[in-house]
């Protein structure tokens, strides 16, 4: 089945630093993949849409800025946080469908945990 | 009213027995449903699709009542390897390359000997 790899799938920062996290396909293109993120005992919340070519699309109460996002590839999708604050933590996992049905099955990446000092 | 709301759970059972989840979602436009399993610090992974038809994998059943808006998993003779906890999915808004999920807070089960 398709395959879409994540990586880091851990990291720990300093305050105020930036991190990048990269999802990709690896055996499909994906002109769509999205970006979750989970909080301890909470479900899976959508933040953004990642669009080749294009700019993202971010869930209401999301920092655009804070949170920025490229989809330079039709393989590869990049979340960067910026400015990184405890609060930050969180486990982040992006998916993305095959494309061959628009209801298809999404694949996920392996998440990244992610924790800010 | 959240758009997908489970069982709060945790379930604890036995081996061997039968267990059941139930989801409700609020969209009536939904499309797709599913059953995905996360297990602690991984990502969710599909476990079954959900058909209006009632869909049966081994021992696993889901069902879907589109008029109630609402969801259900059964797990027959439980083993202790379905220990995880599984998440009620619906599709969001499609766009014209996919489509976000959105998922239930999911419920916990543990199966113990």
């Amino acid at each position: 089945g398709a395959v879409v790899s994540q990586h880091p799938s851990w990291v720990i920062c300093k305050s105020g630093t930036s991190v990048k996290i990269e999802c990709r396909s690896l055996d499909f293109q994906a002109t769509t993949m999205f970006w979750y993120r989970q909080f301890p005992k909470q479900s899976l919340m959508l933040m953004a849409t990642s669009n080749e070519g294009s700019k993202a699309t971010y869930e209401q109460g999301v920092e655009k800025d804070k949170f920025l996002i490229n989809h330079a590839s039709l393989t590869l999708s990049t979340l960067t946080v910026t400015s990184a604050h405890p609060e930050d933590s969180s486990f982040y996992i992006c998916s993305a469908n095959t494309g061959a049905l628009r209801f298809s099955e999404a694949f996920f990446g392996q998440g990244t945990r992610l924790t800010v000092v | 009213r959240k758009e997908v709301e489970q069982d709060p759970g945790p379930f604890n059972v036995p081996e061997g027995a039968t267990v059941a989840f139930n989801c409700t979602y609020s969209n009536s436009a939904s499309q797709s449903f599913f059953w995905y399993r996360q297990d602690c610090r991984k990502e969710p992974k599909l476990l079954m699709s959900v058909y209006s038809s009632g869909n049966e994998d081994g021992r696993f059943t889901a069902q879907l009542n589109r008029a109630s808006q609402y969801i259900s998993l059964l797990i027959r003779d439980s083993k202790l390897s379905d220990s995880a906890t599984y998440l009620c999915v619906v599709n969001g808004t499609p766009n014209q390359a996919g489509t976000a999920l959105i998922f239930g807070k999911g419920t916990t089960l543990s199966v113990s000997s």
